[in-house]
């Protein structure tokens, strides 16, 4: 177990609304990304972050915002949720356990309606 | 860049057959790769690794790939399918940083 839970695991969301989704670890571990899973695509990076107050973009961004005040907290937010940002939002933190190896939380399922 | 392609994305196998899920990828310099099993409603747990050494890598649940540079191949196996197999397994690779690029996974359903 690596430590890292995600809230909320489901939620339901009315398009146009703000939504943030938290990642949460107990490893204190530097690197934290955020994925999103789609069908035909598997998990395409939304943003990563490399410290505290230190993020960067993925290669599907655009929408999306982070932000990390804490080394444990990870937050992902969609300022004005649209019907395409329905899909399965995994976080991750990478190193633990060995050599480059990522480690998942279980997940967040987002339905924009 | 890298690139990681995932050949068939569905792959059905009877039970006690031969598991074969097929990954190519594309870098520059020398890969590290992974295989990643999804069962459904969870995350991804990591099934092997490869970083150097051993071409050959076992990881649990009897899974195995091989490197093979020539055929930029990561090819993962199992010589007897099982019920509990039935998941979605990924391919991953990275170049030593902390930036990976996934396949687009292969859903492998076991026959009975």
């Amino acid at each position: 177990d690596a430590g890292i839970t995600q809230s909320p695991r489901h939620k339901v969301t009315e398009t146009g609304t703000p939504v943030t989704l938290r990642c949460h670890q107990t490893e204190n571990h530097r690197y934290m990304y955020w994925y999103r899973q789609d069908p035909g695509h598997g998990l395409r990076l939304i943003h990563y972050s490399y410290g505290v107050k230190d993020t960067d973009k993925g290669e599907v961004s655009d929408g999306y915002s982070v932000s990390r005040s804490k080394t444990e907290d990870f937050l992902l937010t969609l300022e004005s949720a649209t019907s395409s940002q329905t899909s399965v939002y995994f976080c991750a933190i990478y190193g633990t356990g060995g050599v480059y190896e990522q480690y998942f939380g279980p997940g967040t399922r987002l339905t924009v309606t | 860049a890298q690139s990681v392609t995932q050949l068939g994305s569905h792959v059905s196998v009877s039970e006690g057959a031969l598991v074969l899920l097929r990954c190519n990828y594309s870098s520059s310099v020398p890969p590290y790769l992974f295989w990643y099993v999804q069962y459904p409603n969870q995350g991804l747990q990591l099934l092997l690794k490869y970083t150097t050494g051993a071409t050959l890598v076992k990881g649990i649940n009897g899974f195995e790939a091989e490197f093979k540079k020539s055929e930029t191949s990561f090819h993962l196996t199992k010589p007897s399918a099982h019920m509990s197999d039935a998941a979605e397994y990924f391919c991953a690779v990275t170049s030593g940083t902390y930036k990976y690029i996934f396949g687009t996974g292969t859903r492998l359903k076991v026959l009975a």
